[in-house]
């Protein structure tokens, strides 16, 4: 069974950059169609989509997002990483990390995420 | 302000059958699958519907999704206490080269 762990600093200074990292367990990253993804949430907010990642390296991110977040991929060590630069407070958050499925639609794929990471709280301040 | 609108709270009696709504548009529900997740308290999201309305092996029949146009919902008969959760609806939008929109969430109290 499929197991999601994030790991990372716990508290982060303003302007500088925010690095996780999710350790996949149970099976290979690399093996089955499967995106994967990291997702936030405010304390006594909503959940915020940051962005997926293929084991080809394909991405999307959220367009609110973008211009600061990178993903990536590490097959060897079966992880997959967030940076999130020039952080604020509004950064402030429990991160999860969740593996991506998909079922197939007409000439599409539809995507799900089946298996999501305990969480870890991240405090961007000084 | 999320893209996808949900009804922030949410109440039924044990035993009613309560409905959560969640509305989009054209780029996102209207051409794309709904995914429910149910969030108990302190813990992480746990995928509850995917695909409009197929429960992943271990979710209750009690739960039930529907879709139609640009609008999908939430059902849960025989409302049980340990139900009380915030719940999410989750879809993918065509737009901006594609990515992942949430609902702002319900609050399921279980009265």
């Amino acid at each position: 069974q499929v197991q999601l762990q994030e790991s990372g600093p716990g508290l982060v200074k303003p302007s500088q950059t925010l690095s996780l990292t999710c350790t996949v367990s149970g099976g290979s990253i690399s093996s089955g169609s499967y995106y994967w993804s990291w997702i936030r949430q405010p304390a006594g907010k909503g959940l915020e989509w940051i962005g997926r990642i293929y084991t080809s390296g394909s991405t999307n991110y959220n367009p609110s997002l973008k211009s600061r977040v990178t993903i990536s991929v590490d097959t060897s060590k079966n992880q997959f990483s967030l940076k999130l630069s020039s952080v604020t407070a509004a950064d402030t958050a429990v991160y999860y990390c969740a593996r991506v499925s998909a079922v197939a639609g007409t000439m599409v794929y539809y995507y799900y995420m089946d298996v999501w990471g305990k969480g870890t709280t991240v405090t961007v301040s000084s | 302000q999320s893209v996808l609108t949900q009804p922030p709270s949410a109440s039924g009696t044990p035993g009613q059958r309560v409905t959560i709504s969640c509305s989009g548009s054209s780029s996102n529900i209207g051409s794309n699958t709904v995914n429910w997740y149910q969030q108990l308290p302190g813990t992480a999201p746990k995928l509850l519907i995917y695909s409009n309305n197929q429960r992943p092996s271990g979710v209750p029949d009690r739960f039930s999704g529907s879709k139609s146009g640009t609008s999908a919902s939430l059902a849960i008969s025989g409302l049980q206490s340990e139900d009380e959760a915030d719940y999410y609806c989750a879809a993918w939008d065509d737009s901006l080269n594609g990515h992942v929109v949430f609902g702002g969430g319900t609050k399921l109290t279980v009265l």
